[in-house]
């Protein structure tokens, strides 16, 4: 059974990046024909959805998003990761990462990890 | 970009009774690529729906899906206690994926 973790800094001052990291336990990162995403959520808001790297290390982002984010992926540590650069108080949000085999409904989710963009 | 929208934004409900949630996209949504989610209070989404009537792994039978093109439905067949939550579609037919805003079922 596929386990994400999300892990990072909870806290970052605006105009910087925000970097997150998800540990992928129980399977590969890099076999076959799976999406690797990160999902955002405000507090008491919806599902906002920032973008995926392909097992074959194509991204995709959502263009909201485009100028701002980065995603990659380490093999070698079965790692995946996003970067967010020049966060405001606007990025403060539950970020997710998830995972889906084949199509883009997310079958795994890690726990979510709340960052707060402050001074 | 695909927005969708879901109806009610709130759905009040007494445990036994049917829940019928909706789902709708502004173009129309490639293969069915439409999935539902719940989401509890403080836990992640968890995937109940995938290709719009498909259940995911574990789920029970009282949750069914159904639609295609631009409008889809979920329905829970007989609420259980567990089942008051927040309810969310997404599509991923098209990049970038989207999700709806939610539907709430709480308790009458």
């Amino acid at each position: 059974q596929v386990q994400l973790q999300e892990s990072g800094p909870g806290l970052v001052k605006p105009s910087q990046t925000l970097s997150l990291t998800c540990t992928v336990s129980g399977g590969s990162i890099s076999s076959g024909d799976y999406y690797w995403s990160w999902i955002r959520q405000p507090p008491g808001k919806g599902l906002e959805w920032i973008g995926y790297i392909y097992y074959s290390g194509s991204t995709y982002y959502n263009p909201s998003l485009k100028s701002r984010v980065t995603i990659s992926v380490d093999t070698s540590k079965n790692q995946f990761s996003l970067k967010l650069s020049s966060v405001t108080a606007a990025d403060t949000a539950v970020y997710y990462c998830a995972g889906s085999y084949g199509s883009g409904s997310y079958d795994y989710w890690g726990q979510g990890t709340l960052v707060t963009v402050s001074s | 970009e695909i927005v969708l929208t879901q109806s009610p934004g709130t759905l009040s409900l007494s445990p036994g009774e049917r829940a019928t949630l909706s789902c709708r996209a502004s173009q129309s949504v490639s293969s069915s690529y439409l999935a539902w989610y719940q989401q509890k209070p403080g836990q992640a989404p968890r995937l109940l729906i995938y290709g719009a009537s498909s259940r995911a792994t574990g789920i029970p039978d009282r949750f069914s899906g159904s639609g295609s093109g631009t409008d889809f439905t979920l329905t829970i067949s007989r609420l259980a206690p567990e089942d008051f939550a927040v309810y969310y579609c997404q599509q991923y037919g098209s990049s970038p994926f989207t999700f709806g805003p939610g539907t709430k079922v709480d308790i009458k």
